[in-house]
């Protein structure tokens, strides 16, 4: 399996654009999560679906966040208006009751909003 | 107080010792993950247990429940371990609401 695909890695932007970061998890796994991490937070949780369905978003940081699971294979996670604050390493991650609830994680989307 | 406290904060080691990073959380967990990310970004993990021990090559992860403790383990250090460790818990089986330490960073020498 290719692991966790992430795209696009590098991603700069101005502020007030529209940023979409995209995640396809590991075929079969049925949760699949998106963090956050910086220098001063560390990594978070924002969001994570269980069956394309979103079971918790208390991690995303406001209305400007939103994310979408459409289908098993394929999730998106958009910031509009992007600002400065935003700018981090988003990464996504994917797991399956069958491999123990283990989670794999994709390379990561650097984020740069000037 | 952080919910999950890694200690160091930062380690440095001669190829050959071995290492120890501990992580002490105080929630109720279903489950602690010891994660490596590598200088490149990526994250990998490393270990899952709800309970007692386990080992795979020269890396072993132990646990405390009625501690709330877990230790992650390196025998033999060499160069290649130099990363970042983080410590997760999951308060659900499931596996959704993963809480992070903030790392512990490795640097081994030659």
């Amino acid at each position: 399996d290719a692991g966790v695909i992430q795209s696009p890695r590098h991603e700069v932007t101005e502020m007030g654009q529209e940023v979409t970061l995209r995640c396809k998890p590991i075929s079969g796994h049925n949760s699949l999560f998106w963090y956050r991490q910086t220098m001063m937070r560390g990594l978070e949780l924002l969001i994570y679906f269980n069956n394309n369905v979103p079971i918790d978003d208390s991690g995303m940081p406001e209305d400007r966040f939103s994310a979408k699971m459409p289908n098993a294979s394929f999730s998106t996670l958009k910031i509009q208006p992007s600002e400065p604050r935003d700018s981090a390493v988003y990464f996504c991650a994917s797991s399956s009751w069958s491999n123990g609830y283990e989670q794999y994680f994709g390379p990561g989307t650097r984020l740069t909003v000037t | 107080k952080n919910e999950v406290e890694q200690s160091p904060q930062n380690l440095t080691a001669q190829e050959g010792e071995f290492i120890t990073i501990n992580c002490s959380y105080s929630v109720g967990i279903s489950a602690l993950h010891w994660l490596q990310q590598h200088p490149g970004g990526g994250i990998v993990s490393l270990f899952m247990l709800s309970s007692g021990k386990k080992k795979h090559g020269r890396l072993i992860a132990t646990i405390n429940i009625q501690e709330k403790h877990s230790s992650l383990h390196i025998t033999a250090s060499h160069p290649r371990d130099s990363a970042v460790y983080i410590c997760a818990v999951g308060r659900y089986i499931s596996q959704g609401n993963l809480i992070f330490g903030k790392g512990t960073k490795l640097s081994v020498k030659p």
